[in-house]
Order: C-alpha cells, then sequence, then structure tokens
C-alpha cells in the first residue's frame, strides 16, 4: 500500500486567500484524521471521521476551518479565508477501528500564509 | 480524561549509549499506549504499541518500552543510539474500543552527539 497521501506537500499563498488541503486515506482504514502542528502549541487534532461521517470536529479553530469526506478514499480540509496565524504543517492520518489500533500518517501539508 | 506527560522536551546523547526517554501516562481506565517517531520534514510513524498482551514491547529499530502500571509510566529505552535515532519522539494514550481520540504528548528530540 502506498500510506497515506497529502497534497500539496507545500503551500503558500496571501493571507484573505482560499486554501484546500487534500487527503487519500489508507484503503480499508475506517477513521481518518487532520491534526495541525506548530511549535508553539504541538500536535493538534482538528476533526476526526468514522466511515466518512464526522464525529468530532471539537478542534477545529474556527468557522473558517471545514472538513468533508465525500467518500472513503478521499478527504479536504479547507480553510476560507486564511490567515498568517494558520501557518503549520497539516496532517492526515487513517487508521483501522478498534482503540488499539495505530494511526498511518501522511508526511503532511506544509503552509505558509503571507 | 487522558492525557501523556514526555519529560524533557529535548534530550542528547552520546553515540552508543543508552537512549531513555520518559512518558507518563493518565487514564481512568486500561490505556493503550504509543511511541511514535517523527523524522525532519515526514509525518508519524509507529515505533511500538502497548495493548496489554505483554508489559515490555518491543518495536521497530532496535527500541523498546515497558509499561509499568504502578508507576503509570511507558519509558522508551534504547541500548545503543545510532546517528539516525536523531528525531522527535512522541508518547500517546487512547482508551476504548471504537473511539478513536488519540492524545499525544508534546514530544522530545532526541540528539544523538558522534
Amino acid at each position: 500500500d502506498a500510506g497515506v497521501i497529502q497534497s500539496p506537500r507545500h503551500e503558500v499563498t496571501e493571507m484573505g486567500q482560499e486554501v484546500t488541503l487534500r487527503c487519500k486515506p489508507i484503503s480499508g482504514h475506517d477513521y481518518l484524521f487532520w491534526y495541525r502542528q506548530t511549535m508553539m502549541r504541538g500536535l493538534e487534532l482538528l476533526i476526526y471521521f468514522n466511515n466518512n461521517v464526522p464525529i468530532d470536529d471539537s478542534g477545529m479553530p474556527e468557522d473558517r476551518f471545514s472538513a468533508k469526506m465525500p467518500n472513503a478514499s478521499f478527504s479536504t480540509l479547507k480553510i476560507q479565508p486564511s490567515e498568517p496565524r494558520d501557518s503549520a504543517v497539516y496532517f492526515c492520518a487513517s487508521s483501522q477501528q478498534g482503540g488499539g489500533s495505530p494511526l498511518h500518517f501522511g508526511n503532511g501539508t506544509r503552509l505558509t500564509v503571507t | 480524561a487522558q492525557s501523556v506527560t514526555q519529560l524533557g522536551s529535548h534530550v542528547s546523547v552520546s553515540e552508543g549509549a543508552l537512549v531513555l526517554l520518559r512518558c507518563n501516562y493518565s487514564s481512568s481506565v486500561p490505556p493503550y499506549l504509543f511511541w511514535y517517531v517523527q523524522y525532519p520534514n515526514q509525518g508519524l510513524q509507529l515505533l511500538l504499541k502497548y495493548t496489554s498482551a505483554a508489559t515490555l514491547v518491543k518495536g521497530i529499530n532496535g527500541f523498546e518500552a515497558e509499561f509499568k502500571k504502578s508507576e503509570t509510566s511507558f519509558h522508551l529505552t534504547k541500548p545503543s543510539a545510532h546517528m539516525s535515532d536523531a528525531a522527535e519522539y512522541f508518547c500517546a494514550v487512547s482508551v476504548g474500543g471504537g473511539y478513536q481520540k488519540v492524545t499525544f504528548g508534546t514530544g522530545t528530540k532526541l540528539q544523538v552527539i558522534p
């Protein structure tokens, strides 16, 4: 399996622009997670899906952030409008059912908002 | 609620020396515990996991960790550090069956001195 695939790897945009991050989870995994990593806050869970349904979005910073999972093989995280404080590395991860199942992470998207 | 505490945000060891990275957890129910490693510009990768089968868990790259319930600890060790071990290491905890909320520690950066 190719693992979790994220695109783009790098994104540089200007404040106010819309940003869309993409994720393809590992086939057969029931859970998909979006994390944000910064030096100040570490690794933060933004939202997670189970069988394409959003389960917990309490980590989404504000209404500018939205996430969708239209099918089992694709998810997007959208920021509209973007702000400089959104600059971070955004990771997508997937896992199988079960509390002991480990997360499989993509290589992340490094977002820079100027 | 569950949590993990990693003692020491930075650890330096000499090549060939023992590696010891500390993790203490808090959980009201028996937890699942994980160690992940993150190399520069990459996502997190699973090193090892504890799922109650055995208290001493062996992982990849010569790492192992011991679950000590009485001390609520899950410290990561490796007998002899290699230059390629330089990375950031994260301890994580999750509880429950299908519920997949994983809580990560703040990470420990390991520096290996030649």
